[in-house]
């Protein structure tokens, strides 16, 4: 079985400043992991995954994510936030079938 | 833009209409899922095909029937719907089914239930 809460239904920074958005995972198997974006009326874009490679993952945008197994973490960050960033974020843990479980989303929102 | 495309975008219908939900994907893939979003639930896988056959079926009404009639394309037929069906249907594929393999959704229907 595997579950994954992202910690924030909505956060909000102002342009120029760090992002963090947490996630946290459950998984009886050695998780791949993913982060998607979602702008509205799109569909979901990969921003990055992990796959039990090197547990600082890069993706695009500027995005990354670190793989922490002790912390059974998967948190989000990048170091300056873009007006173009807001979206809906997901947190995904991936099992046997490549069966998607989905965290319930993190609304973020950029000041200007 | 992603190599998977979904039609139509949008889609009104009554409970006792049949209509149906095309998906085409242009990667070479060979695993295709029908997801429904929710308004304020998580995404639910609700099917999985991998090289046409159907592999996982989430416990989903029989209002809803899948077909993929080869690797590109996967349709969902839809028949006497209930208001709560009302969601953005997201079609994805990926290369495989194993777990490290992203998956590449296309832009949704959006499905309303009168």
């Amino acid at each position: 079985a595997q579950s994954v809460t992202q910690l924030d239904s909505h956060v909000s920074v102002s342009e120029g400043t760090p992002v963090l958005l947490r996630c946290n995972y459950s998984s009886s198997y050695s998780p791949s992991l993913f982060w998607y974006v979602q702008h509205p009326n799109k569909g979901l874009q990969l921003l990055l995954k992990y796959t039990s490679a090197a547990t600082l993952v890069k993706g695009i945008n500027g995005f990354e994510a670190e793989f922490k197994k002790s912390e059974t973490s998967f948190h989000l960050t990048k170091p300056s936030a873009h007006m173009s960033d807001a979206a809906e974020y997901f947190c995904v843990v991936s099992g046997p079938g490549n069966m998607l479980t989905f965290g319930g989303g993190t609304r973020l929102m950029v000041k200007p | 833009e992603t190599g998977v495309t979904q039609t139509p975008r949008h889609l009104v219908m009554g409970m006792t209409n049949k209509k149906s939900l095309k998906c085409e994907q242009h990667l070479g893939h060979n695993a295709m899922y029908w997801y429904k979003q929710s308004a304020k639930k998580p995404l639910e896988l609700m099917f999985v095909y991998s090289l046409e056959e159907r592999v996982e079926n989430n416990s989903v009404p029989s209002r809803f029937s899948p077909e993929c009639p080869n690797s590109s394309h996967l349709f969902l037929h839809l028949h006497t719907l209930q208001p709560e069906d009302s969601a953005l249907y997201l079609c994805a594929s990926s290369q495989g089914t194993g777990s490290a393999y992203e998956q590449y959704f296309g832009p949704g229907t959006r499905l309303t239930v009168t």
